[in-house]
């Protein structure tokens, strides 16, 4: 069964850069096919596609978040990591990993998701 | 950017009744639409893709119908584990996949 886990710091500064990873157990994030994605939720509010990556570390982002995030893909480690820059209390949001296919882009795993709250 | 506007916001509705979510797009996409369930505190969960595929293991009450710019999600009889709120995404409009902002189906 493929399951996906966030973990990273749940306090970032305003101003500083938010870094999460994404630990893929059960599958490999090599294989061919899947693309690997970072989607946020604010609290209490709706769901906002960050960006994908594919194992050969080609990558999409969202045009209103692309300037701030970079994703990248460490293979040997099955990982995929999140990074934000100059975060602002909007970006507080619970972030999750997960998996959608070249063919079609629905999310079918996902993780349970790591809350990061930007405060001072 | 394609907006995905969901409706209601609120759905009321007792067990055992059928409940009727929409979702429509600013712009055609296609049969590109997928529905994710969301209970408190947990993931999304994927219920349809392609706007009327029901993913692995997702009970046959769910069905979901549309396409082009109208799409609808619905559960035949409701269970308790059913009342949770339900998004609709779309993926035609690569690479800028939109979410619809929610709709809470909750008990009557």
């Amino acid at each position: 069964q493929l399951q996906l886990q966030e973990s990273g710091p749940g306090l970032v500064k305003p101003s500083e850069t938010l870094s999460l990873s994404c630990t893929v157990s059960g599958g490999s994030i090599s294989r061919s096919s899947y693309y690997w994605g970072w989607i946020r939720q604010p609290p209490g509010k709706g769901l906002e596609w960050i960006g994908s990556i594919y194992y050969t570390g080609t990558a999409y982002y969202n045009p209103p978040l692309k300037r701030r995030v970079t994703i990248s893909v460490d293979t040997s480690k099955n990982q995929l990591s999140l990074t934000l820059t100059s975060v602002t209390a909007a970006d507080t949001a619970v972030y999750y990993c997960a998996r959608h296919s070249t063919s079609g882009s629905h999310f079918d795993y996902w993780g349970q998701g790591t809350l990061v709250t930007v405060s001072s | 950017e394609i907006v995905m506007t969901q409706s209601p916001a609120t759905l009321s509705v007792s067990p055992g009744e059928r409940a009727t979510l929409s979702c429509r797009a600013s712009q055609s996409v296609s049969n590109n639409l997928a529905w994710y369930q969301q209970r408190p505190g947990q993931a999304p969960r994927l219920l349809v893709y392609g706007a009327s595929t029901r993913a692995t293991g997702i009970p046959a009450r769910f069905s979901g119908s549309g396409s082009g710019t109208e799409f609808t999600l619905t559960i035949s009889s409701l269970q308790s584990e059913d009342f949770a709120v339900y998004y609709c995404q779309q993926y035609n409009d690569w690479p800028s996949w939109t979410f619809g902002q929610g709709t809470k189906v909750e008990i009557k």
